[in-house]
């Protein structure tokens, strides 16, 4: 079942501001996920931060893990056009499928 | 990094006809795999989970009966949308991991498929 929730549902900023999106989650998990989808496209694994971590980097992007609040949040700086697509977190609970949330919609404008 | 293909990436059927969806794993052993389904705009819902060699374990308000699943090897896994209705009309997404390598297995994800039904 889904568990994961985005907010927002739609962002909408400008080329070179950062974009910050927030998860939150009920159960818990072993890891959670990040993805993108372009429009009508698959999903593209952006990083993954396990229940025992708190902040992860990967380029332009950092997470984060709150496992007492059960959330995390994703930020992309220096946004990009190239960035505009969906973006889901997915948690991950000991090996079975992954839950995704509703996802937030980011456009960037040039 | 592990590849999982999905075949086909688009299909377009009449009403009342049968579609098939292939998911392979190209380089390790899926044990298990998953069908999810997306509606425009929205995000994806499991369907069914898969384990190599038994039945799939369905999702609650998913049909077993209309969408059947095929796990007959480590490698593959098929969904067949049967007699297919427009409402069936969606982009479905197959996910393998393989739990011999433990729990936390990466779960790697096919192209996707957008099926339309006329």
């Amino acid at each position: 079942s889904q568990q994961g929730e985005e907010d927002p549902q739609a962002l909408s900023i400008q080329e070179g501001e950062n974009a910050t999106m927030n998860c939150s989650y009920k159960t818990s998990i072993n890891n959670l996920q990040w993805y993108r989808q372009n429009s009508g496209r698959g999903l593209v694994h952006l990083i993954l931060i396990r229940s025992n971590e708190r902040e992860k980097h990967s380029g332009r992007l950092r997470v984060t893990l709150d496992t007492s609040k059960k959330s995390s949040s994703l930020l992309i700086t220096a946004s990009r056009a190239a960035d505009t697509a969906s973006y889901f977190c997915a948690t991950d609970a000991y090996g079975y499928a992954l839950n995704f949330g509703k996802g937030t919609s980011l456009l960037v404008t040039p | 990094g592990a590849v999982v293909s999905q075949h086909p990436s688009w299909v377009i059927c009449k009403s009342g006809t049968s579609v098939k969806i292939e998911c392979r794993s190209l380089d390790f052993q899926a044990t298990t795999m998953f069908w999810y389904r997306q509606f425009p705009k929205q995000s994806l819902m499991l369907m069914a989970t898969s384990n190599e060699g038994s039945k799939a374990t369905y999702e609650q308000g998913v049909e077993k009966d209309k969408f059947l699943i095929n796990h007959a090897s480590l490698t593959l896994s098929t969904l067949t949308v049967t007699s297919a209705h427009p409402e069936d009309s969606s982009f479905y997404i197959c996910s393998a991991r393989d739990r011999n390598r433990g729990l936390e297995a990466e779960a790697f994800f096919g192209q996707g498929t957008r099926l339309t039904v006329v």
